[in-house]
């Protein structure tokens, strides 16, 4: 079975900061997917970005961006330049390859990030 | 609507009773998924249909937790004899058939379970 780490339950990062959050996860598989979601206190989940692990470029979606560790299996998730709006718990997600043709996805326990004015 | 529908939003029940919760997917996806979030903490799998296969039961905590799903359609997850412990937000999430790049889950708003 898959498993996915988040070993930070809380932090916090000044207004316009850089906060790293970390994710490790553990599969003997050699393609696979990863994901970052943000949930807001609206308990609404929303996809924040996407790694696929074939692929050796980093993820970038504006301010968020990945540093994705495929030999370490570490996933973490930097945001740059952090805003109010960013405040939200945070979860690490993990999907197995498409060739088992499901999109059974697994999930850590979540990092809440605050952000300070 | 264009999201994933639950309902109730909250729901407070007395323990032993039984609850029904409602999940209503994007039209055309044909997975659904149930989680559990406690309070404060992460997404708990607990059942997984795609379309016409056998659903995974694999998160399912016990013999009290079931659910349905008819076709590419509503599903239901039923509680039996609530206990305090069961208390938690149940999230539903949809996704698409499996294509590379169509991994996205589509979340509901979930259903707040209280057990008194």
């Amino acid at each position: 079975a898959q498993t996915v780490t988040q070993s930070q339950p809380e932090m916090s990062v000044q207004e316009a900061e850089t906060v790293t959050l970390s994710c490790t996860y553990d599969t003997s598989e050699s393609n696979y997917y990863l994901f970052w979601y943000k949930q807001p206190p609206s308990r609404q989940m929303i996809l924040v970005i996407r790694q696929e692990a074939y692929k050796q470029q980093n993820a970038t979606e504006n301010r968020f961006s990945v540093n994705f560790q495929k030999a370490a299996k570490s996933f973490s998730l930097k945001i740059s330049d952090s805003q109010l709006g960013d405040t939200a718990m945070y979860f690490c997600a993990f999907m197995k390859p498409l060739a088992y043709n499901n999109n059974d996805m697994r999930f850590g326990a979540g990092t809440r990030l605050t952000v300070k004015p | 609507g264009a999201g994933v529908s639950q309902s109730p939003s909250n729901k407070v029940t007395e323990k032993g009773k039984d609850v029904e919760l409602r999940c209503d997917p994007i039209s055309g996806h044909t997975a659904l998924y149930w989680y559990r979030q406690r309070l404060g903490q992460g997404l708990e799998f607990l059942i997984y249909f795609q379309g016409n296969s056998a659903p995974d039961k694999s998160g399912l905590p016990s013999d009290r937790f079931s659910a349905e799903r008819t076709g590419e359609s509503v599903s239901t997850l039923t509680i039996q004899r609530t206990q305090q412990e069961d208390s938690a937000v149940y999230l539903c999430a949809s996704s698409m058939e499996r294509q590379p790049g169509n991994e996205k889950l589509f979340f509901g708003s979930g259903t707040q379970l209280s057990v008194l």
